[in-house]
């Protein structure tokens, strides 16, 4: 079993719709990292976290220690938000090593 | 400032093969990783190096080597490709230390082996 899951794996939504993927891992923590994929393959990190609330634009990271989740919203979706999102664990035994989710493929269809 | 460099972007080989992945940062970040990644599968990671000098082994090392003799470079050496590997390869580098940074991500290469 993936020490790291994400849900759903696969999305689709129309234009302007509310996303949420969520994220769960089973390892002690110290952060909580959220990646993009485009469709041509470079990955972006868009946050890190390791409690409560992070916002950047239309893009919003939460995360609840004690139930070992986290979750990605983005509002307003836009066709150009098209893409892998990838949640990767990081752990708290003082190494840098990420265990990585398999990703959500996101379509927004115009 | 160009962030994290691989090299070449697509590469196809024959079994038996070697060849080196080239992975270049200019930020003098001390922590950087290799990983593979396949369908359906996360990203695993292959061989990581926390300063110039120091490597250990990931999740998937075997076939694989690597060497930091710089801040900057991090190759990674397919010994005697096999179809297996056949995979995307990404390097990624970050600031390490007591404080979680983010991690900075290459463009990939995608090998094919034959």
């Amino acid at each position: 079993k993936n020490e790291v899951e994400q849900s759903p794996q696969n999305l689709t939504a129309q234009e302007g719709e509310f996303i949420t993927i969520n994220c769960s891992y089973s390892v002690g923590i110290s952060a909580l990292h959220w990646l993009q994929q485009h469709p041509g393959g470079g990955i972006v990190s868009l946050f890190m976290l390791s409690s409560g609330k992070k916002k950047h634009g239309r893009l919003i990271a939460t995360i609840n220690i004690q139930e070992k989740h986290s979750s990605l919203h983005i509002t307003a979706s836009h066709p150009r938000d098209s893409a892998v999102y990838i949640c990767a664990a990081r752990s708290a035994f003082g190494n840098e090593k990420l265990t990585f989710g398999t990703g959500t493929r996101l379509t927004i269809i115009p | 400032n160009a962030g994290v460099t691989q090299t070449p972007k697509f590469q196809v080989l024959k079994t038996g093969q070697s060849m080196t992945l080239q992975c270049a940062q200019d930020m003098n970040h001390e922590y950087m990783s290799w990983y593979r990644q396949d369908p359906g599968m996360g990203l695993r990671l292959i061989h990581y190096s926390v300063g110039a000098g120091i490597t250990d082994q990931g999740e998937v090392p075997n076939g694989y080597n690597v060497s930091r003799s710089t801040t900057e470079d991090f190759p990674l050496r397919l010994l005697s490709a096999a179809p297996s590997q056949t995979s995307v390869y990404f390097c990624a580098s970050s600031y390490s230390g007591l404080y979680n940074q983010p991690q900075h991500f290459g463009d990939g290469t995608r090998l094919s082996i034959l």
